[in-house]
């Protein structure tokens, strides 16, 4: 069984610039969250969707953004990027009722 | 305001003893706890998880334990092997409620066992 993709695995940006990051979850697997992790703040929530719906939503300001598709995969948006959002990116998976949300790899951002 | 608190940033073991992981949490409206161990540049890889109602959970070499008049859990790994080293998250969630989805983590905890 396959488990969490994420695409792309590193990205260069530059400030100002956005970026959409993909999350394909685990087959059946309907829920799908967003988690960005830096050395300063650790692993912190970003989303969670479900059956296309967001059902919550972490500490972060307007300019992250996220959508989940009918097939259940998932992007999330960053628009005017800043130095600060440099991060790894995971994005995990879980089924309806089941809370062991199982990680991608994640997608290192770099914002320069 | 951290609600889940993993205060030893790094733990150091022989191969063959027992590891003892911490955890704090500060939010009476956490019912689920999870572990993860993560290894550089690679996602967190789900270890084992624990519900309220129980004060103990075991898989293979894993045993987490809650306390929750405390608000503290634990993992134990026993014995531990020098493939163990990796940062270990505690998580927790209000699985009863309608954030289950929503994990708060720990710091993390450096683990190296040494051969």
């Amino acid at each position: 069984k396959a488990g969490v993709t994420q695409t792309p695995r590193y990205l260069i940006k530059t400030r100002g610039q956005q970026v959409t990051l993909s999350c394909s979850p685990i087959s059946g697997h309907r829920s799908v969250s967003w988690y960005q992790q830096t050395p300063g703040q650790g692993l912190q929530f970003l989303f969670e969707y479900f059956s296309e719906t967001q059902r919550n939503k972490g500490n972060f300001p307007g300019r992250f953004s996220g959508r989940q598709f009918s097939n259940s995969r998932s992007e999330m948006n960053v628009s005017t990027l800043e130095l600060g959002d440099s991060a790894l990116y995971l994005c995990a998976s879980s089924l309806q009722l089941n809370t062991e949300a199982f990680f991608g790899q994640g997608t290192r951002l770099t914002v320069v | 305001d951290q609600q889940v608190k993993q205060n030893s940033p790094s733990l150091s073991v022989q191969e063959g003893r027992i590891s003892i992981l911490n955890c704090d949490y500060t939010n009476s409206m956490f019912d689920y706890f999870l572990w993860y161990k993560k290894y550089p540049a690679e996602g967190p890889t789900f270890l084992i998880s624990i519900s309220s109602i129980k004060d103990k959970n075991e898989d293979g070499r894993f045993t987490v334990f809650l306390n929750k008049s405390a608000k503290h859990l634990s993992l134990h790994i026993v014995p531990s092997q020098p493939g163990d080293s990796a940062v270990y998250f505690c998580a927790a969630t209000n699985a009863g409620g309608t954030s289950y989805g929503k994990l708060t983590f720990g710091q993390g905890t450096i683990l190296t066992v040494h051969p």
